[in-house]
């Protein structure tokens, strides 16, 4: 039961322009939700994060979108580099220490930025 | 940002030997840290969830016999794999949330080969 999923493996965007990611959860008490960007061999490095409170989250050029109504999410990079060129997850949690502050994943959408 | 330290980053061992990996929250403490598996092309997942003065909580499916955890200290936790085998052979990574935050720390990564 796949409870965080993102349903496209892979994107390939132009060098400048937009990338959007998408994330799809199913778990009503998810609260918390957060992108990792991830290069091959190394562990994955925090990029932004939204609380269920909020509807937008804005950190330079990458900016999340939530949608709580449709659970869904989307990463909204903007203008695209080369070297945003990694495996993006998202994950979903519930706050508070009961809930142990675990994170599930997606499965992850490869974007390539072609230069 | 926290750096989170994992040793060794690559291991090679003999099918049936044990392997211990080192997870280190380098500048604040981790009451909490967790362990995920990640296989090639495929999502992290959560193998447990070690804490610090009590025992580790395991997900389900992971068997806790083989994947003996210990968190030494607020700063340690390790992972052992006992009696590896080829099927172990993975990319084993650590995470630690800051204590009262819902962003997680990840290390580098450990690539198991077990021959």
């Amino acid at each position: 039961d796949q409870q965080v999923k993102q349903n496209s493996p892979s994107l390939s965007v132009q060098e400048g322009r937009i990338s959007i990611l998408n994330c799809d959860y199913t778990n009503s008490m998810f609260d918390y939700f957060l992108w990792y960007k991830k290069y091959p061999a190394e562990g994955p490095t925090f990029l932004i994060s939204i609380s269920s409170i909020k509807d937008k989250n804005e950190d330079g050029r990458f900016t999340v979108f939530l949608n709580k109504s449709a659970k869904h999410l989307s990463l909204h990079i903007v203008p695209s580099q080369p070297g945003d060129s990694a495996v993006y997850f998202c994950a979903a949690t519930v706050k508070g220490a009961e809930y142990g502050n675990k994170l599930v994943f997606g499965a992850g959408t490869i974007l390539r930025v072609k230069s | 940002g926290a750096v989170v330290s994992q040793h060794p980053s690559r291991v090679i061992c003999k099918s049936g030997t044990s392997v211990k990996i080192e997870c280190r929250s380098l500048d604040f403490q981790a009451t909490t840290m967790f362990w995920y598996r990640q296989f090639p092309k495929q999502s992290l997942m959560l193998m447990a969830t070690s804490n610090e003065g009590s025992k580790a909580t395991y997900e389900q499916g992971v068997e806790k016999d083989k994947f003996l955890i210990n968190h030494a200290s607020l700063t340690l936790s390790t992972l052992t794999v006992t009696s590896a085998h080829p099927e172990d052979s993975s990319f084993y990574i650590c995470s630690a949330p800051r204590i009262r935050s819902n962003e997680q720390f990840f290390g580098p990564g450990t690539r198991l080969t077990v021959l």
